[in-house]
């Protein structure tokens, strides 16, 4: 049973654009969530991570944007550039285990 | 070296060989991790070990056994594999508790069943 549902599976946008991700799930007992950014050959790395008391979190170009309520969290890559392409994955964590649950991630290609 | 290391990078192995994939921090974590990477799937928990104990066997098929001897190091032995389980395998580490919410991981073992 997939806990964190991630989409799309895949965007392709022009340099300068905004990449937009998209998660949701049901555990209320997940506390904090987390995204990862894996470069084609390594494993991957924290980006920018987000707990439920703000909806909002900014770092440089990157936002994510999450609505506790519809139980759905987003990233938003501000000004795409080609060195963002890469595979980027959710998660969330329970609160109970710290346990993370990861979506299915999503590839970025960022055309110049 | 700093981070996490694993090695072998690659793997090619027939059903019947026995194997093993390395996996060493360098961090002063005490709890490391295994996972499973498949395209388009999301990151599948193997194995957890928290100071040095194993915490977490998530319904794993015995053909894959574990080994942690010290907080550095951390093992993942082979054998008798099937097709289905060629993927990428990704050592992670972090703090044991409330840390494990931020994970370090290796660059992975890519491994090849024939």
């Amino acid at each position: 049973q997939q806990q964190v549902k991630q989409s799309p599976q895949s965007l392709i946008v022009q340099k300068g654009g905004i990449s937009i991700i998209n998660c949701a799930y049901e555990n209320t007992a997940f506390d904090y969530f987390p995204w990862y950014q894996q470069f084609p050959g390594k494993g991957p790395a924290l980006l920018i991570a987000i707990r439920p008391d703000v909806s909002e979190k900014k770092e440089g170009r990157f936002t994510i944007s999450f609505n506790k309520s519809a139980k759905q969290f987003s990233l938003h890559i501000m000004d795409s550039q080609p060195g963002d392409s890469a595979t980027y994955f959710c998660a969330a964590r329970d609160e109970n285990d710290y346990k993370l649950s990861f979506g299915a991630g999503t590839t970025v290609t960022v055309r110049a | 070296e700093t981070g996490v290391t694993q090695t072998p990078r690659h793997l090619v192995m027939g059903m019947t060989n026995k194997k093993s994939l390395k996996c060493e921090q360098h961090l002063g974590h005490n709890a490391m991790y295994w996972y499973k990477q498949s395209a388009k799937k999301p990151l599948e928990l193997m194995f957890v070990y928290s100071l040095e104990e194993r915490v977490e066997n998530n319904s794993v098929p015995s053909r894959f056994s574990p080994e942690c001897p010290n907080s550095s190091h951390l093992f993942l032995h082979l054998h008798t594999l099937q097709p289905e389980d060629s993927a990428l395998y990704l050592c992670a580490s972090s703090q044991a508790g409330s840390g494990a919410n931020v994970l370090t991981f290796g660059a992975g073992s890519r491994l090849t069943v024939l």
